[in-house]
C-alpha cells in the first residue's frame, strides 16, 4: 500500500500570511498526484494534477510543486485569506484508484 | 448541473441493523468509488467499480457490500458484521482513467446508537 503523509496535520496563520505544507510519499511509482481542497460542509473540489518530476502548477495565489526523486509534493499560499480556511488534501493515482493523505487542516485568522 | 448525490447527510442506526448509503451521479462518469473517513487519518478505500455490474473490494471492505447495477448509482450498504461502522463516507467518481481526478459527494455521517 502507497503510503502518503501530509505535514502539519493542522496550521494557523495570520491573513496576509503565506504559508506552505508538504505531502510525502516513498515511491515514484505512481501515475499522477493530486491536490483537493475541503472545505468544511462542502465536498473535496480539485487543485492540482501533476504527473511529472518538476511539475509546477498555480491557480491564483495557490502554487504546488512536485518532486518525484525525493518524494515530496508542497503546496503554497501567498498571502492567506479567510477563504483559504479548508483542510487540503494530497492524493496519489496509483493503478486503479488513488491514496489520499490524512490532510493539512489550515485555518486563516482575521 | 451535473454532480454527485449522497444521501441521507446524516444516519443514526442501531447496532445489528443494516443500513444503505445512497450515491448517484449524473456525470457520465464510468468509475465510482467509495471511502470512509475517521478522525486524523486519511480517506480509506472502501469499495470501487469501473463498469456496471463490476466491482472491487478497497483496503477495508470487511462489514461492507455494494452494487452497481446502473452506471448512475452506487449506493454502499454497511452490514451488521461492520465492527466499528460510525464514521464520515465518501462517495467519488471519474472518468475512466482516474489521472484526471474525482468528483465527490458531500460525504454521509454516520453513527451507531
Amino acid at each position: 500500500i502507497l503510503n502518503v503523509e501530509q505535514s502539519p496535520q493542522s496550521l494557523h496563520v495570520q491573513e496576509g500570511d503565506s504559508t506552505n505544507f508538504t505531502c510525502s510519499f516513498p515511491s515514484s511509482n505512481f501515475y499522477a498526484l493530486h491536490w483537493y481542497r475541503w472545505e468544511t460542509a462542502k465536498s473535496p473540489e480539485a487543485l492540482f494534477v501533476m504527473t511529472l518530476n518538476g511539475d509546477e502548477k498555480k491557480k491564483g495565489r495557490i502554487s504546488a510543486t512536485l518532486n518525484t526523486k525525493e518524494g515530496y509534493s508542497y503546496l503554497y499560499i501567498k498571502g492567506s485569506q479567510p477563504e483559504d480556511s479548508a483542510t487540503y488534501l494530497c492524493a496519489l493515482h496509483n493503478n486503479n484508484d488513488m491514496r489520499f493523505g490524512a490532510g493539512t487542516r489550515l485555518t486563516v485568522k482575521p | 448541473d451535473g454532480g454527485i448525490t449522497q444521501s441521507p447527510k446524516y444516519l443514526f442506526r442501531k447496532e445489528g441493523q443494516n443500513v444503505t448509503l445512497s450515491c448517484e451521479q449524473n456525470l457520465n462518469h464510468d468509475a465510482m468509488y467509495w471511502y470512509r473517513q475517521d478522525p486524523g487519518q486519511g480517506l480509506r478505500l472502501i469499495y470501487y467499480s469501473q463498469i456496471v455490474n463490476d466491482f472491487q473490494k478497497g483496503d477495508i471492505a470487511e462489514g461492507y457490500s455494494v452494487s452497481r447495477e446502473k452506471k448512475e448509482s452506487f449506493p454502499l450498504t454497511v452490514t451488521s458484521a461492520q465492527k466499528n461502522p460510525t464514521a464520515f463516507y465518501l462517495c467519488a467518481s471519474s472518468m475512466e482513467y482516474v489521472g484526471y481526478g474525482y468528483t465527490f459527494g458531500s460525504g454521509t455521517r454516520l453513527t451507531v446508537v
